[in-house]
């Protein structure tokens, strides 16, 4: 079975800043990855997918991540954030070739101040 | 607009009343599944269907029923609710590759927080 671990809770950080969201799996065999975005009150938005080829996806809003499959990680990224990237963010992965299962993981908070 | 929509929102209950939550979607998707989000636990499946009459557990079943008569909607049923169920459930639907797969791509619903007492 297939895993997710986003190492940090919350993640504090103020407008215009970079961030780094850290995301590592665990899978016996080849994965799909995601970055969901949860705002506050709604249900969660696809911000990117890692499905094949590129390692470095882009996503809405400015969001790229990077799968690094040495490391089994997906991390996201921003150069500058803004207010309204205030929320929760959650890392799933997928087996490729499944038709069922999506783990996520625990989420992380992520919080821009001015 | 394409959308997946749940009802009630929100609703508080007593332990061991009957409820039903619905979901439906308008975007002719196979794949639809329910979760529920609890702090520091993520979001868990708890059920989730590939087509109409297609149901199979997923992480969390205990204490939940699903029924899929229909395409577009995919109820989820707490039989006697219980206290431990106090959740925010999200239902949320895909489409299938032409192999029967899921990419993962999913859309999902804005939440149905339930309070059992």
């Amino acid at each position: 079975a297939q895993s997710v671990t986003q190492l940090d809770s919350q993640v504090p950080v103020f407008e215009e800043a970079p961030v780094e969201l850290r995301c590592n799996y665990s899978s016996s065999v080849s994965v799909y990855l995601f970055w969901y975005v949860q705002y506050p009150n709604q249900g969660l938005q696809l911000l990117l997918k890692y499905l094949s080829g590129s390692t470095l996806v882009k996503g809405i809003n400015g969001f790229e991540a990077e799968f690094n499959k040495s490391q089994t990680s997906f991390h996201l990224r921003k150069p500058s954030v803004h207010i309204s990237d205030t929320a929760e963010y959650f890392c799933a992965v997928s087996r490729t070739g499944t038709a069922s299962k999506l783990t996520f993981g625990t989420g992380t908070r992520l919080q821009v101040t001015l | 607009e394409a959308q997946v929509t749940q009802n009630p929102r929100y609703l508080i209950t007593v332990t061991g009343k009957k409820l039903t939550v619905t979901c439906s979607q308008n975007m002719n998707h196979e794949y639809m599944s329910w979760y529920r989000q609890d702090p520091g636990l993520g979001l868990r499946q708890i059920y989730y269907s590939m087509n109409v009459e297609v149901t199979d557990k997923g992480d969390v079943p205990e204490g939940y029923k699903v029924s899929r008569k229909e395409k577009r909607n995919f109820p989820l049923i707490l039989e006697s609710p219980s206290p431990n169920q106090t959740s925010l459930y999200f239902c949320a639907s895909s489409l299938l590759t032409s192999g029967g797969t899921n990419t993962g791509e999913l859309f999902f619903g804005e939440g149905s927080r339930l309070t059992v007492l």
